[in-house]
């Protein structure tokens, strides 16, 4: 089956520096999505690619579907300490049950203030 | 975004009992819902996928006379866990996505968790 490669696995970083993280795929994505969950919450969506090189930007995120679309990345600029949780990227598909996410293990931010 | 919300947030039960999990999605109709389980420390792990009006499909692996769905409205999904044991207490999550959207996109409810004893 499909495998997301995500990294990295945890980040501890400074109040105010960048941080940016990325998914590889052993095969083609239609969309990827970046999700952060909290602990104890459900995964809130943050960006939603949908098209081969398409870079969109949310605040502070940045995200980036890969030309190859095999791969994508997330940048978050200036960083808060709200922006403290597991960050998960997904991948679909296309074909039979092309509606379903294939996730990454989840890249853990921690970041000092 | 679209909302999803569960209940309840959280349950605790004795072994051997079963459990009832439900997803819901408020402001849009759900033609198709998602189950996931995730364990502490680790990614989500999809279940099953439900389709309003028609049995759902398992993941390979997943025992599907264990884990009841039923997705008998646009709006709601349930999840029942059936002679739940200690092995299934686990954070349960549904997510749902509509037709109506052209770019197909998954909103997450907020999660269950539940403890068998």
């Amino acid at each position: 089956g499909q495998q997301l490669n995500q990294s990295p696995q945890s980040m501890f970083i400074q109040e105010g520096e960048d941080v940016s993280m990325n998914c590889t795929s052993s095969s083609i994505f239609n969309t990827w999505l970046w999700y952060k969950q909290d602990p104890g919450e459900g995964p809130v969506l943050l960006i939603a690619l949908y098209k081969a090189g398409e870079l969109t930007s949310n605040g502070r995120l940045t995200a980036q579907f890969g030309i190859t679309r095999k791969d994508s990345f997330l940048n978050i600029s200036a960083s808060i300490p709200s922006d403290v949780g597991i960050y998960f990227c997904a991948g679909r598909g296309s074909g039979a049950g092309s509606y379903q996410l294939t996730f990454g293990k989840g890249t853990k931010l921690s970041v000092i203030p | 975004g679209a909302v999803v919300s569960q209940h309840p947030s959280r349950v605790i039960c004795k072994s051997g009992t079963s459990v009832k999990i439900e997803c819901r999605s408020l402001d849009f109709q759900a033609t198709t819902m998602f189950w996931y389980r995730q364990f502490p420390k680790q990614s989500l792990m999809l279940m099953a996928t439900s389709n309003e009006g028609s049995k759902a499909t398992y993941e390979q692996g997943v025992e599907k006379d264990k884990f009841l769905i039923n997705h008998a409205s646009l709006t709601l999904s349930t999840l029942t866990v059936t002679s739940a044991h200690p092995e299934d207490s686990s954070f349960y999550i549904c997510s749902a996505i509509t037709r109506a959207v052209f770019q197909e996109t998954q909103y997450f409810g907020p999660g269950t968790r539940l403890l068998v004893l």
